[in-house]
């Protein structure tokens, strides 16, 4: 699995736009990208997840670089209730290796 | 809404107790995990597996065993408890999706103190 690396905290305003970055330099072709996020006193939820082409569902979009050594996580309109940590995880198959992510903070 | 369950959700044992940590899936989910997140930490994958009878260790060593004889069971024990297994434990299952992908739906996860 490859490595990813992520800011360790980050700050938003209510109702504003969040991009939360990953690098994943070490990415093999059949490795998905994938985002969960974990609430306070939660476990992890899937939050979006790509393989080369950008993507967008209900809860945020996925932006890949073309290389694909690098993707951004943009949460279109952060409420206090998108505080969490935010997870990068790239492999292929059952198995996600966590890192420390990034603790999205985010100021009414 | 996932339907992964967890039990006990808080559990205080004194030292050497046996324990067994409760999970259950009712989604026919193929592939199980257990992580293991102590506070402010990451998760680390202890347990994990792709089918009944199927069990594998994880990239965390940990002393406790699983077992999947039910597709929607897979229990956690631990032997003999000690405070160094003070820590959250989590569950999640998923199903081998197109091309390769799994989605894993979480429990809400077993908050384990031994004194």
């Amino acid at each position: 699995d490859a490595k990813t690396t992520q800011p360790n905290s980050m700050e938003s305003n209510e109702e504003e736009p969040v991009h939360l970055p990953c690098n994943h330099s070490t990415i093999s072709g059949t490795d998905y990208i994938h985002w969960y996020r974990q609430l306070p006193s939660q476990g992890p939820e899937y939050v979006i997840h790509g393989l080369t082409s950008n993507v967008n569902n209900r809860m945020a979009s996925l932006a890949i670089a073309e290389d694909r050594k690098s993707s951004t996580l943009i949460l279109h309109r952060a409420t206090l209730r998108d505080a969490a940590v935010y997870y990068c995880i790239v492999t292929l198959g059952g198995k996600l290796i966590f890192g420390q992510g990034t603790e999205l903070s985010v100021k009414p | 809404e996932a339907d992964i369950y967890q039990t006990p959700r808080y559990l205080v044992i004194g030292t050497g107790k046996k324990i067994t940590l409760e999970c259950s899936q009712t989604m026919g989910h193929d592939k199980m995990y257990w992580y293991q997140q102590d506070p402010g930490m990451e998760l680390h994958l202890i347990h994990y597996s792709y089918g009944v009878n199927s069990t594998e260790k994880g990239d965390l060593s940990s002393e406790s065993t699983v077992s999947r004889i039910r597709t929607e069971h897979f229990p956690l024990t631990l032997e003999s408890a000690r405070p160094s297994h003070t820590s959250q434990y989590l569950c999640a299952s998923s199903e081998t999706g197109d091309r390769g992908f799994d989605e894993q739906y979480f429990g809400p996860g077993t908050r384990l103190t031994v004194t």
